[in-house]
């Protein structure tokens, strides 16, 4: 199972981009990135999935570079609502293999 | 995206008793469905992955004759704790992965366990 690295915590503003970058130095070729939301007393909530380079949808973009041992989610223009956490996980869902969390990054988006 | 509902959200029991938790596919057959507990202000720990028609696989630390799983069905996995006690209340998430669904594992909205 590739094991994943945030940083704890992240403060930002209100109206900026956010930039929360994940390290899996030990990705498997079939896995997949996927980045989840959670808000307290809730389920993670999908934001966005990727395998490789860049992929973006309507609320994030995910960058992820050729050697794919990172992967990077871009939040644009964070508003109050968006202060939750933030978790990268990493596997292969096609597969159905099991997948761990880590222990996320709480972002604080300030006013 | 696909939907995974669970039932009930929030549930009281008291000490001794086994309360049953629901977890959903409403628009995809699940193949695979994981469990996890979660407490206050940390991650979530997976507890087993159970496979439709198959025995769930427990991780390690994890009393499968206290929670039991099953997965009869493409579209509902059961969480059962037998035998409550406090140190079992916490948050109990599931999650659930299908053909329909791809990469993606999606997940419930969550379910509140308080015992008395």
């Amino acid at each position: 199972l590739a094991k994943t690295t945030q940083p704890i915590s992240m403060d930002s503003y209100e109206g900026q981009e956010v930039n929360i970058t994940c390290s899996h130095n030990n990705i498997a070729t079939n896995d997949y990135i996927t980045w989840y939301q959670q808000f307290p007393s809730q389920g993670p909530r999908f934001i966005i999935q990727g395998y490789k380079t860049k992929v973006t949808n309507e609320v994030a973009s995910l960058f992820i570079p050729a050697d794919r041992k990172s992967s990077t989610l871009s939040l644009p223009r964070v508003s109050l609502s968006d202060t939750a956490v933030y978790y990268c996980l990493v596997g292969s869902g096609g597969g159905y293999q099991k997948v761990t969390f880590g222990i996320g990054t709480k972002l604080q988006v300030i006013p | 995206g696909a939907v995974v509902s669970q039932h009930p959200s929030r549930v009281i029991c008291k000490s001794g008793t086994s309360v049953k938790i629901e977890c959903r596919s409403l628009d995809f057959q699940a193949t695979t469905m994981f469990w996890y507990r979660q407490f206050p202000k940390q991650s979530l720990m997976l507890m087993a992955t159970s496979n439709e028609g198959s025995k769930a696989t427990y991780e390690q630390g994890v009393e499968k004759d206290k929670f039991l799983i099953n997965h009869a069905s493409l579209t509902l996995s059961t969480l059962t704790v037998t035998s409550a006690h406090p140190e079992d209340s916490s948050f109990y998430i599931c999650s659930a992965a299908g053909t329909v669904s791809g990469n993606t594992i999606y997940f419930g909205e969550g379910s509140w366990l308080t015992v008395v």
